[in-house]
């Protein structure tokens, strides 16, 4: 059982559609990160939200960070094919040194 | 700066037989993570090691082990190896590990197959 959810599990757009991904969980984080992962690459972090209700926004993308800290959502904006990869959210806990990541939303956008 | 070296990049084994697999973390950074990848699974964490001491350590069996040498890089050993062991294997490299804010740099993995 994953200690996040992660929702959709796969997600096909054209591109300029908008597309939202949501992270749940019932346990509280001391942050949250996002990551984006390539074929035949590691994950690259996108961001990391620390406060509840906070929202960070990296020219199309969005992120929130619930109030309670137990989830994330992930926005696109007119998402663009280079946005198509596997996205994972992971949330840190307090001071027992790992990341607990979600099973990942696969996104393709199509030209 | 060179960024997380993970080697090999693939392997094949068989049944039963014992994998090492080495990464070298960002310079600079003491503590390295290890986290398996399967289609299903998802990202599952292995264990953590800072300066030589393991610091935390996934829900695996103890076929798993690792350790952390005095220049940071680690190696992450399977032993008796099953054919539920194939996955690509990720390591991450932080300054002081995966807590709060920090971030996690990741190497590209080593794709283990078992036949």
């Amino acid at each position: 059982t994953q200690l996040l959810e992660q929702s959709p599990q796969f997600l096909s757009i054209q591109e300029g559609e908008n597309l939202t991904v949501y992270c749940n969980s019932s346990s509280v984080f001391s942050s949250l990160q996002w990551y984006r992962q390539e074929p035949g690459e590691g994950p690259v972090l996108l961001v990391t939200v620390v406060t509840g209700g906070e929202v960070k926004k990296l020219k199309r993308l969005t992120f929130q960070f619930g109030d309670a800290r137990k989830d994330s959502s992930l926005h696109i904006t007119a998402a663009q094919p280079g946005d198509t990869g596997l996205y994972l959210c992971a949330g840190a806990g307090f001071n027992d040194y790992k990341l607990s990541f979600g099973a990942g939303t696969t996104v393709t956008v199509r030209a | 700066k060179a960024g997380v070296t993970q080697t090999p990049r693939y392997l094949i084994k068989t049944r039963g037989q014992q994998v090492t697999l080495s990464c070298s973390p960002i310079s600079g950074h003491r503590s390295v993570s290890w986290y398996q990848q399967t289609p299903g699974q998802g990202l599952q964490f292995l264990f953590e090691y800072f300066s030589e001491t393991q610091r935390n350590k996934g829900n695996f069996p103890g076929r798993f082990s690792g350790r952390q040498f005095s220049n940071s890089r680690s190696e992450m050993n399977v032993s008796t190896l099953e054919l539920g062991d194939s996955a690509l294997y990720l390591c991450a490299s932080s300054f002081n590990g995966p807590a709060n804010t920090g971030e996690l740099f990741f190497g590209e993995g080593s794709r283990l197959t078992v036949l």
